[in-house]
């Protein structure tokens, strides 16, 4: 079975460019989850949809980060404009609905660097 | 905020002995959740211990929860080189919330 896809892998672009980075969850999970790691934060949350809707975005650092699902099958998050404090690694998650006792299940990630 | 802080945060064993890793959490949780993260690839979920329950066995790993200290510990037995990777506790009530990890190096 395909697990959680994200694209690209790698990513770099220079400050001011817009960045957007794509995820297709698993067939059939009901949430999907962003999330950012750095070595000096960790892993942090940045968004989460149920059923295509956001739910929570508290962790979106600022209004230039943005997050979409338009469908089951796909999801975006765009930066517009970047800046060089955006590099880290970008994961997608996502996990079925019945109830929170259910692993997450993670993609490998965008490695976004901005010059 | 972090939910799960683990500790300690880098540990060197032999190949063979055992792998002691511990977190420690701040508020309720519903269950805590284990997860392995080899270089450059995603997390993936090792282990889950639902909030009611105090010890769980899964393979070689042995995960504990103590809910009156918020706290767990992870017990990888017998450890293989390709044991070697950072492990990370997640606290769950509705979303995950991550420590920064644990470094687990293997050696041969």
């Amino acid at each position: 079975d395909a697990g959680v896809i994200q694209s690209p892998r790698h990513e770099v672009t220079e400050m001011g460019q817009e960045v957007t980075l794509r995820c297709k969850p698993i067939s059939g999970h009901d949430y999907l989850f962003w999330y950012r790691q750095t070595m000096m934060r960790g892993l942090e949350l940045l968004i989460y949809f149920n059923n295509n809707v956001p739910i929570d975005d508290s962790g979106m650092p600022e209004d230039r980060f943005s997050a979409k699902m338009p469908n089951a099958s796909f999801s975006t998050l765009k930066i517009q404009p970047s800046e060089p404090r955006d590099s880290a690694v970008y994961f997608c998650a996502s996990r079925p609905g019945q109830g929170d006792n259910q692993p997450q299940h993670f993609g490998d990630g965008t490695r976004l660097s901005i010059l | 905020s972090q939910q799960g802080e683990e500790d300690p945060q880098a540990l060197s064993i032999q190949e063979g002995e055992n792998a002691t890793m511990n977190c420690s959490y701040k508020t309720s949780i519903n269950n805590l959740q284990w997860y392995r993260q080899n270089s450059g690839r995603g997390l993936v979920h090792l282990i889950l211990i639902r909030s009611n329950e105090r010890e769980k066995h899964s393979g070689r790993l042995r995960v504990t929860l103590d809910t009156s200290k918020k706290s767990s510990s992870l017990l990888i037995t017998a450890s293989r080189a390709a044991d070697t990777a950072s492990y990370f506790c997640a606290g769950a009530n509705s979303k995950l919330t991550f420590g920064k990890g644990i470094t687990l190096s293997v050696r041969p």
